[in-house]
């Protein structure tokens, strides 16, 4: 089992472009989330989905979207980046939504 | 929402020191989990604790559900320099209705060979 797994692992946008990051996770799992990661300010909640064709706001969603049209995969738009979106992307996913969560390798994305 | 005060927020330590970090809140949590991030990659779970009072090893690692169920330590013995990295608590309690995993802000530890 590959896990979850995130795609690209790196990238640079500049000012106003747009961009979707793809999570797929192989564990069958109802639960999955998007992190962004920033030095000092641990793993902070973008967005989440308890299952197929559902999301949910996180901690700090302004400026970015997310779809989960597959049980599997999980994508993270952003419609127009900005220098303030530079950071570490983490996708997880859980069972539960209070159990432990399984985190891909991360995507760093710099915005210029 | 609920909030997890980890402390500290980074350690300096010698090879062979031994190590500890603890998280606290104000909330009542039913399970606490440590993770640790190696440089450049996800988060990957330690040990799990889902009883007040626990006391769980993995190795040289050690950790505790405090019996107020507000806090949680997390002991590393003899410390090596693989042992570097990012360690994260997290915790579930219940959240407007529904149980939802918090994470704390992070220790990052760097140990001198």
């Amino acid at each position: 089992n590959a896990g979850v797994t995130q795609t690209p692992k790196f990238r640079v946008l500049k000012t106003g472009q747009s961009m979707t990051l793809l999570c797929a996770q192989d564990m069958n799992h109802e639960y999955m989330y998007w992190y962004r990661q920033d030095p000092g300010m641990g793993l902070r909640l973008i967005h989440y989905s308890v299952g197929e064709g559902t999301t949910a706001k996180g901690e700090v969603p302004d400026g970015y979207n997310v779809s989960r049209l597959k049980k599997q995969n999980f994508l993270l738009g952003l419609e127009s980046a900005a220098p303030s979106q530079t950071s570490v992307y983490f996708c997880a996913s859980s069972i539960q939504l209070a159990d432990e969560q399984f985190f891909g390798p991360g995507t760093r994305l710099t915005v210029l | 929402g609920q909030q997890l005060n980890q402390s500290p927020q980074s350690m300096f330590i010698q090879e062979g020191e031994d190590v500890s970090m603890n998280c606290t809140s104000s909330s009542i949590f039913n399970t606490w989990l440590w993770y640790k991030q190696d440089p450049g990659e996800g988060p990957v779970l330690l040990i799990a604790l889902y009883k007040a009072g626990e006391l769980t090893s993995n190795g040289r690692l050690t950790a505790q559900f405090g019996i107020t169920r507000k806090d949680s330590f997390l002991n590393i013995s003899a410390s090596i320099p693989s042992d570097v990295g990012i360690y994260f608590c997290a915790g579930s309690s219940p959240q407007g209705g529904s149980e939802k995993l918090v994470f704390g802000k992070g220790t990052n530890l760097t140990v001198n060979p």
